[in-house]
């Protein structure tokens, strides 16, 4: 079954700054890559998802990118404010399997 | 904007209590899924119901019993749980019955279930 590594575990930035997180995966069928926020006590909220016959997406601060040949994928947050800080979990699903998830990454941005 | 509603937000029963969970969604979606959260870990998939019907069981122990009486209604029904049962539990709904190319899942805010 599909199996998802995801790096750092934790990550302080300095407000401004930028902050990646790198997933990987390890089934090449897998064509649907979300990506989680999750406050402290709260719900998982998805931020951004990218299909596998896209390489990148954006939307506003936020990009992921995709590298199939790879089987990575990334999370780019550019400009990171206080509120940016909570647990994020990329995640990859395959045509009729469910979704995997990563074992999150704690982000902290110190103004 | 919570558009997936769960009830009761908190709970707490014995272990020799039985209880259900509720979730409630309206987006029209065909799939809807259980998943257990225990702290600082990812979501862990517990069930998948794709057009009412129960399509994934991650061989969850029979304490745990789902069932989905219509398109837009989830339960989850509990009964001589473990402490170890203590979590988070999250309902989430997809369109489309689970399958195909993905599609977002969103998530409620869950029920936070202790077990005394």
């Amino acid at each position: 079954g599909e199996n998802v590594e995801q790096h750092p575990s934790t990550l302080s930035v300095q407000e401004g700054d930028s902050a990646v997180i790198k997933c990987t995966y390890s089934d090449s069928a897998s064509n649907y890559f979300p990506w989680y926020k999750q406050e402290l006590g709260k719900r998982p909220q998805l931020i951004i998802d990218i299909r596998s016959n896209v390489g990148e997406k954006k939307d506003q601060r936020i990009a992921v990118t995709l590298n199939k040949t790879a089987k990575h994928f990334s999370l780019h947050i550019t400009e990171t404010q206080p509120e940016d800080s909570a647990v994020y979990f990329c995640a990859a699903r395959g045509f009729s399997t469910p979704l995997v998830f990563g074992k999150g990454t704690r982000l902290s941005v110190i103004a | 904007d919570t558009e997936v509603t769960q009830t009761p937000k908190h709970l707490v029963m014995g272990m020799t209590n039985k209880k259900s969970l509720k979730c409630e969604q309206h987006m029209g979606h065909r799939a809807m899924y259980w998943y257990k959260q225990k702290a600082k870990k990812p979501p862990e998939l517990m069930f998948v119901y794709s057009y009412e019907k129960l399509s994934i069981n991650e061989s969850v122990p029979s304490r745990f019993s789902p069932e989905c009486p219509n398109s837009s209604l989830l339960n989850l029904h509990l009964h001589a749980l473990q402490p170890e049962d203590s979590a988070l539990y999250l309902c989430a709904s997809s369109q489309g019955g689970g399958q195909g190319i993905g599609q977002p899942q969103h998530f409620g805010d869950g029920t936070r279930l202790s077990i005394l």
